[in-house]
């Protein structure tokens, strides 16, 4: 079955620095992954969509890679801030569906 | 609206009884989604309904879950016979295809209702 895994429940990072977050997938091919950003109590809001062809994606101080032949997905962001600190899903979709498949989350905190 | 709308915030509901959950897309969006998400959990999917496509079903996790979506916009999600383990926040979502690419969206999601079964 599809499984979805990122890399550890928590992160705690120290500010200024590069936090890098995983996102590792088994028996599916995406043809889209996705990067979210939770905040407690509050809906994901979406971040950044790296297509299956292409090998990174950035935006401002966020950057994702997408490895189909690894089925990985890194997403860094550099410089990181205290307001940083949130939960970072990844999500899946694939080749004709709309219908994303999200992994359980990664809990980032940016010390100061 | 602005964005996706859901209603009520919270609902806390007797064992047994019924709850409806409702959802109020960006207007214009033909994508409509719901997932659940527990305490500490990822969200999980439940259906997905696409323009005048027939809905995707398969996140159900039983039949006593059912939801609908009018005029294709607005969705409710209904539960029957509530039970403890329906406990959960309830988000729904809508997207429109990003210009250009059919097949690539964002969703946008709502705050959630927190549902508490006692």
């Amino acid at each position: 079955s599809q499984k979805i895994e990122q890399n550890s429940e928590a992160l705690n990072i120290q500010e200024g620095k590069t936090a890098t977050l995983t996102c590792n997938y088994t028996n599916y091919s995406p043809a889209y992954l996705q990067w979210y950003r939770q905040d407690p109590g509050r809906g994901p809001v979406f971040l950044l969509l790296i297509r299956e062809n292409e090998k990174e994606k950035r935006k401002e101080r966020l950057k994702v890679t997408f490895d189909t032949t690894l089925k990985q997905s890194l997403f860094h962001i550099t410089a990181s801030q205290p307001a940083d600190s949130a939960t970072y899903l990844c999500a899946l979709a694939g080749s004709y569906g709309q219908n994303f498949v999200f992994g359980p989350g990664t809990r980032l905190s940016v010390l100061p | 609206g602005a964005g996706v709308s859901q209603s009520p915030s919270n609902k806390v509901t007797e064992k047994g009884k019924d709850v409806e959950l409702r959802c109020d897309p960006i207007s214009g969006h033909t994508a409509l989604y719901w997932y659940r998400q527990s305490l500490g959990q990822g969200l999980e999917f439940l259906i997905y309904f696409q323009g005048n496509s027939a809905p995707d079903k398969s996140g159900l996790p039983s039949d006593r879950f059912s939801a609908e979506r009018t005029g294709g916009s607005v969705s409710t999600l209904t539960i029957q016979r509530t039970q403890q383990e329906d406990s959960a926040v309830y988000l729904c979502a809508s997207s429109l295809p990003i210009t250009g690419d059919l097949f690539a969206t964002e969703a946008f999601f709502g705050q959630g209702t927190r549902l508490t079964v006692v």
